[in-house]
């Protein structure tokens, strides 16, 4: 199974500011890569995915994630952020069992706190 | 507007007590999970079943057990809930039926406490 690793546990960030969230994983294989969003209280919701193509990812709210297969990096990046952003971000990667099936592995997750 | 649903939202229970958490989906996913979610953790798969009368265990060892006796109802039962259990759960699904890799869809958890 893959393991997933994302660097900060807490980004503290003001409004406006530009956040980087980092997530490397374990295998370059073949694999399919997702962020997911938690606000507080709530589930897990997609922000985007990268399964083949284009290395620059967009998803919704203005986030999107480079891939880079050298680095086996997954990173997130929003150039500004709102209040409405706070939550916790979790990187998810897959492995490929089948044509169409996959298990994911998740990380730890970095809570993001946006500030005034 | 929410596809998978979780019930209860919270639970506070005493030791000893069997509990089943209610996860159904109105998606026709054939896939379903659950994963455990323990603050400043991962994700920990715990269950998952590939459809109808298939169940099987996940990356972490879990005492729950779960049945898949319908596509869109994968509950979790703890026959004796202890305080280690206290945990957040999450349900989630996905489709492999469908051309292409379909995201798995999360429903909102539930938050478990055992005192």
């Amino acid at each position: 199974a893959q393991s997933v690793t994302q660097l900060d546990s807490q980004v503290p960030v003001f409004e406006e500011a530009p956040v980087e969230l980092r997530c490397n994983y374990s295998s370059s294989v073949s694999v399919y890569l997702f962020w997911y969003v938690q606000y507080p209280n709530q589930g897990l919701q997609l922000l985007l995915k990268y399964l083949s193509g284009s290395t620059l990812v967009k998803g919704i709210n203005g986030f999107e994630a480079e891939f880079n297969k050298s680095q086996t990096s997954f990173h997130l990046r929003k150039p500004s952020v709102h209040i409405s952003d706070t939550a916790e971000y979790f990187c998810a990667v897959s492995d490929r069992v089948g044509s169409n099936d996959y298990k994911l592995s998740f990380g730890a997750g970095t809570t993001v706190t946006v500030r005034a | 507007e929410a596809d998978i649903y979780q019930t209860p939202r919270y639970l506070v229970i005493g030791t000893g007590k069997k509990i089943t958490l209610e996860c159904s989906q109105t998606m026709g996913h054939d896939k379903m999970y659950w994963y455990q979610q323990d603050p400043g953790m991962e994700l920990h798969l715990i269950h998952y079943s590939y459809g109808v009368n298939s169940t099987e265990k996940g990356d972490l060892s879990s005492e729950s057990t779960v049945s898949r006796i319908r596509t869109e109802h994968f509950p979790l039962t703890l026959e004796s809930a202890r305080p280690s259990h206290t945990s957040q759960y999450l349900c989630a699904s996905s489709d492999s039926t469908r051309q292409g890799v379909v995201p798995y869809t999360f429903g909102s958890g539930t938050r478990l406490t055992v005192v």
